[in-house]
C-alpha cells in the first residue's frame, strides 16, 4: 500500500538554527499537505502544494513540492520555540477515490535556548 | 465560530466494556474522519465518510464502528473487540475530497483502558 515517510524521526536543534524535513511518497501525489501538532495538541493544517516544483513561503517556513510530486519538504529558518512541535505531511491515499489522506511518520522538532 | 467538538476529552474504560466518542462539526463540511495516534506515532486511519448515511473502512477498522446519521455527526465506537484500545483518537472533517481541501482536526479524546 501507499506509504509516506518522513526524515528525521526527530530533530533537537539551538534556538536560531534552521530546521528542514523531508518527505517521500512510494507513489506520484496530486497534492500534498502539511501539519504542525503541538505537544498535546491536535494537528493544524499549514498548507496545500499542488503544482510539480511549487515553492510556498509562510513567514520563516519554505515550502516545496518536488518536480516528480512524490517528496515534499518543510525548511524553518531561524527557529524559535514556538516551532516546537510534530511536523506531518499528508497525501490523498491511491485508493479510496483520493478522497482520504495518508499522513506521514512525523518529525518532531525541539528547540532548545 | 465553527469547529469540530470532540468529547470527552478523556475517558476512562474498564476492559469489556464499549465506550463512544463524539465528533460534533458545524462546519458545513461534506466529509468527517476519525484517525487513531498511539505516543510519539503518526495517524492511522479507521473510519471516514463522505456524505450521511454512508462510511468506509479505513486501515485498522478492527473493533470500532461508526455512524453518520446527520451530516455534523460522527460518533466512534470503541468495542470490546479492540484488543489494545489505549490512543488518542482524532476527529477531522474537510468541505470535500481530500484531493482539494485541507482537514480540520478537533482537539481529541484521550482513551484509557484501566
Amino acid at each position: 500500500g501507499q506509504q509516506v515517510m518522513q526524515i528525521p524521526q526527530y530533530q533537537h536543534v539551538q534556538e536560531g538554527e534552521d530546521f528542514t524535513t523531508y518527505c517521500n511518497s512510494s507513489t506520484t501525489l496530486s497534492n500534498i499537505q502539511w501539519y504542525k501538532q503541538r505537544p498535546g495538541g491536535h494537528p493544524v493544517f499549514l498548507i496545500q502544494l499542488v503544482k510539480s516544483g511549487e515553492v510556498k513561503k509562510q513567514k520563516r517556513l519554505t515550502f516545496q513540492f518536488g518536480e516528480a510530486k512524490k517528496n515534499s519538504s518543510l525548511h524553518i529558518t531561524a527557529t524559535q520555540t514556538t516551532d516546537v512541535g510534530t511536523y506531518f505531511c499528508a497525501g490523498p491515499s491511491t485508493g479510496g477515490g483520493g478522497n482520504k489522506l495518508t499522513f506521514g511518520t512525523g518529525t518532531q522538532l525541539k528547540v532548545e535556548l | 465560530d465553527g469547529g469540530i467538538t470532540q468529547s470527552p476529552k478523556y475517558l476512562f474504560r474498564k476492559e469489556g466494556q464499549n465506550v463512544t466518542l463524539s465528533c460534533e462539526q458545524n462546519l458545513n463540511h461534506d466529509a468527517m474522519y476519525w484517525y487513531r495516534q498511539d505516543p510519539g506515532q503518526g495517524l492511522r486511519l479507521i473510519y471516514y465518510s463522505q456524505i450521511v448515511n454512508d462510511f468506509q473502512k479505513g486501515d485498522i477498522a478492527e473493533g470500532y464502528s461508526v455512524s453518520r446519521e446527520k451530516k455534523e455527526s460522527f460518533p466512534l465506537t470503541v468495542t470490546s473487540a479492540q484488543k489494545n484500545p489505549t490512543a488518542f483518537y482524532l476527529c477531522a472533517s474537510s468541505l470535500g475530497g481530500a484531493a482539494n481541501y485541507g482537514y480540520t482536526f478537533g482537539s481529541g479524546t484521550r482513551l484509557t483502558v484501566v
